[in-house]
């Protein structure tokens, strides 16, 4: 299995408190993504880094927030939790070149009460 | 926008049965079709194709991609209760970051 970590793994949080997810690969690739999965939508991206320091959004960035400091870390940040961000976020990482797939973390279950 | 849909988005069959789960993509400029496998946990890669009509196979499952057609198939032959899962279908276009769009996923549950 590829290195990536995920933590939390569970979270139940309040509605409008700042939440921040981490994923943390040892594979020492380029691309980091976020993405949110939820019943009847598939995998959606959130946000995504092609280097240290160098993100961009998604198909679905409203309410989220990302930094990338280093090649092994991808922080997730909800600025303020809303119930609609109840989700289970993935995070995955690719090789840079190339068409390449991508490989996913376990997963972070966030529950917003 | 990329589009990717699955069909069916819900498949239950006997063991032994062989399955076969689509996937149509719009894509402005296509780079490649990917598959994967959910079980309850995170997604594992299954397939990578980007040439039309060259089938992919790995043991009971092969799929193959048509690129005039805009879509591919993944086939499970003699099907047994560990292949269910969600199987999800994604789409990598030209553009950088090989971001990927994903389909909504077909739900196989396999009975014995």
């Amino acid at each position: 299995d590829a290195g990536i970590t995920q933590s939390p793994r569970h979270k139940v949080t309040e509605t409008g408190t700042p939440v921040t997810l981490r994923c943390h690969q040892t594979e020492n690739h380029r691309y980091m993504y976020w993405y949110r999965q939820d019943p009847g939508h598939g995998l959606r991206l959130i946000h995504y880094s092609y280097g240290v320091k160098d993100t961009d959004k998604g198909e679905v960035s409203d309410g989220y927030s990302v930094s990338r400091s280093k090649t092994e870390d991808f922080l997730l940040t909800l600025e303020s939790a809303t119930s609609s961000q109840t989700s289970v976020y993935f995070c995955a990482i690719s090789e840079s070149g190339g068409s390449n797939e991508q490989y996913f973390g376990p997963g972070t279950r966030l529950t917003v009460t | 926008e990329d589009k990717v849909v699955q069909s069916p988005l819900s498949l239950v069959v006997h063991e032994g049965d062989t399955v076969t789960l689509n996937c149509s993509y719009e894509v402005t400029n296509f780079r490649s079709l990917l598959w994967y496998k959910q079980e309850k946990k995170a997604p594992t890669f299954l397939f990578m194709l980007t040439s039309s009509g060259i089938e992919k196979k790995s043991g009971r499952l092969s799929s193959i991609l048509d690129k005039k057609e805009l879509f591919s198939i993944l086939n499970i032959t003699a099907t047994q209760t560990g292949d269910s899962a969600v199987y999800l279908c994604a789409v990598e276009p030209v553009g950088g970051a090989q971001k990927l769009v994903f389909g909504q996923g077909t739900r196989l549950t396999i009975n014995p």
